[in-house]
């Protein structure tokens, strides 16, 4: 069974800093892209970055370049995002998910998405 | 970096369907079939309900559907079911390389 889990959340005051890790079990992790996407409380789904199966692509919502910097370990499984500058519209639960997977020609696609790890600049 | 349009909130009565937009530009929405859409019950994590426009995941209901015309894609929801009360959001990527999701969309069962 696919597990994603995010941890590295926080309380943060704004200017400072945090490590997001998204540790993969029962996945070929190294197959798949992966992204971060985020919910402020009350608010909706925003896409936040994606990285490809290694570090060559990578991609990000304007409001976080040059703050937020996504990366992965293909040997520890594990996806992270290294945010600086936290502000407090940052505040937010970090989902991190994974790309669409399409297991074989034909057959139906999934993603799996973690809890989330929750954000909280102030 | 716009997000799609959706309407806040959209409502029907048990049974009745119901259909959801999800307005996009050239850029996003109509460029691609790469268009999803989500669904989220308060406090849940958000399950994929359609992507590539029409198609649906294993294990999600036919009572789902998905469409696309030009920059518009929509969500219909036949057989409305009190379990369906949820937040919508559709998704795509875009030309640039990254993806977009809409505001989300209420939905109520009266």
């Amino acid at each position: 069974q696919v597990q994603l889990v995010e941890s590295g959340g926080g309380v943060v005051q704004p200017g400072g800093s945090l490590r997001l890790s998204c540790a993969t079990s029962g996945l070929n992790f190294k197959k798949y892209g992966m992204h971060w996407v985020r919910q402020a409380p009350g608010k909706g789904l925003q896409w936040v970055a994606l990285i490809g199966i290694d570090e060559k692509r990578k991609n990000y919502v304007d409001s976080v370049k040059g703050r937020f910097s996504i990366s992965r370990d293909n040997s520890r499984n594990t996806l992270y995002l290294q945010m600086n500058w936290l502000r407090s519209e940052d505040t937010a639960l970090y989902y991190c998910a994974t790309e669409l997977i399409r297991p074989v020609e034909g057959t139906k696609a999934f993603d799996v998405w973690g809890q989330g790890t929750m954000v909280s600049v102030s | 970096q716009s997000g799609l349009t959706q309407p806040a909130s959209v409502s029907g009565s048990p049974g009745q369907s119901i259909t959801i937009s999800c307005t996009g530009t050239s850029s996003d929405v109509g460029a691609y079939i790469y268009v999803s859409w989500y669904q989220q019950h308060p406090g849940k994590v958000p399950k994929l309900i359609v992507y590539d426009v029409s198609n649906r995941p294993s294990g999600v209901s036919n009572r789902f559907s998905g469409s696309k015309s030009g920059n518009t894609a929509s969500l219909t929801i036949s057989g409305l079911r009190a379990e369906d009360e949820a937040d919508y959001y559709c998704y795509s990527y875009t030309t640039s390389d990254t993806l977009v999701f809409g505001g989300g969309t209420r939905v109520t069962v009266l």
